[in-house]
Parts: structure tokens; sequence; C-alpha cells
């Protein structure tokens, strides 16, 4: 398996565009988790879904995020309108639970300024 | 609320040495602890996974071990190389509502000098 995908690596945007965050998680894992990686607050928790739907939203910011899942093997993150306070790096990982085993394996992140 | 720290945030040692990396975490009701590693503009590398029944856990010169009602972890690295230079985080996975979610610690920045 080539491990979770995320699109794009970069993105550069101006405040107040849409952006959109892509995700490709593991094949057979069944929860999906988005977090956000900034230097004044570290690894946050956005969304995670299980089995395609979400399940616990508390750690996102505000109305401007949103989280979608449309089927198992692939979900995405938008932000509209962007705000330079978004800037930061996005990651999503994703894990199967077997008994208390829940393993996360984390893609390698998309890197978003927003000018 | 679950919080966790690491400490030191930062290390510099020289290439050889052995070194413990130190976690700590407020609640002690939690399903198990992870051990990451991350390098400079990349995502995270998952190193070492401790359940709440195990006391340890080993991969090759890592060795984590889990303390629960203490509430303290460690990360020891035997015979650290340059390679081994990268920011290290622990993260614990808690029960009750919050119980699939990850609380990451801050992360400690290793340097291994040649």
């Amino acid at each position: 398996d080539a491990g979770v995908i995320q699109s794009p690596r970069h993105e550069v945007t101006e405040m107040g565009q849409e952006v959109t965050l892509r995700c490709k998680p593991i094949s057979g894992h069944d929860y999906l988790f988005w977090y956000r990686q900034t230097m004044m607050r570290g690894l946050e928790l956005l969304i995670y879904f299980n089995n395609n739907v979400p399940i616990d939203d508390s750690g996102m910011p505000e109305d401007r995020f949103s989280a979608k899942m449309p089927n198992a093997s692939f979900s995405t993150l938008k932000i509209q309108p962007s705000e330079p306070r978004d800037s930061a790096v996005y990651f999503c990982a994703s894990s199967f639970m077997l008994g208390s085993y829940n393993e996360q394996f984390f893609g390698p992140g998309t890197r978003l300024t927003v000018l | 609320k679950q919080e966790v720290t690491q400490i030191p945030a930062a290390l510099s040692v020289p290439e050889g040495e052995n070194l413990v990396l130190n976690c700590s975490f407020t609640d002690s009701a939690i399903y198990n602890l992870q051990w990451f590693r991350q390098d400079p503009g990349k995502g995270l590398t998952s190193l070492l996974l401790i359940q709440s029944s195990q006391r340890e856990q080993t991969s090759g010169r890592l060795n984590a071990s889990l303390d629960k009602s203490s509430g303290r972890s460690t990360l020891y690295i035997a015979a650290s190389q340059p390679g081994d230079s990268a920011t290290y985080l622990c993260a614990v996975k808690g029960k009750g509502d919050s119980s699939y979610k990850l609380i990451f610690g801050s992360g400690t920045r290793l340097l291994v000098r040649p």
C-alpha cells in the first residue's frame, strides 16, 4: 500500500479564496482523521470519520471549515473563505480498530499558506 | 482534560550517546501511547505503540516504556546516530468521550552531532 496520500503537498492562496485539501486513506482503514499543525498550537485534531460518517468535529475552528468523506477512499477538507491565520500544515491520518489497537498512520501533509 | 507534556523541548547530543526523551500525561485513563518521529517538512512516522496493559515496547535501538499510574513514558534511543535527528512526538489515546482522539505533546527536537 502507498500509505496515506494527500494533495496538494503545497498550496499558496490569497485571503478570501476557497481552499480544498484532499486525502486518500490506506485501503481497509475505517477511521480517518484531519489534523492541523502550527508552531503555536502544535498538532490539533480537527475532525474524524468512522465508516465515512463524521463522528467528532469539535476541533473544527469555525464555520469556514468543512470536511466530507463521500466514500471509503476519499476525503476533503475545505476552507471558505480562507484567512492568513489558517496558514498551517494539514495532516490526514487513517487507522483501523481491532479491540483497543488503533495505530494511526499519517500522510505527508499539505502546507497551506494564505497571503 | 488530557494534557501531554514533553521535556526537554530540544536536545543536542554527540553521536553514539544513549539518550532518553520524556513524555508525561495528566489523565491515566488511556488506551495506548504512541511515539512518532517527524522530519522537517515531512509527515509523522509511527515508531512504537504501547497498549495501556503493556510496560514497554522495543524496536531496534528504540525502547519505549509506559508507567500509566504515574502518567509517564520514556523513549530510550541507544547509540544515537546523526540520522536520528528529528522531532519526536508522543501522543496518548484516551478513554471515554475522547476515546478515538490522539492528544499530542509539543515534541522534543533532537540533534545528533557527528
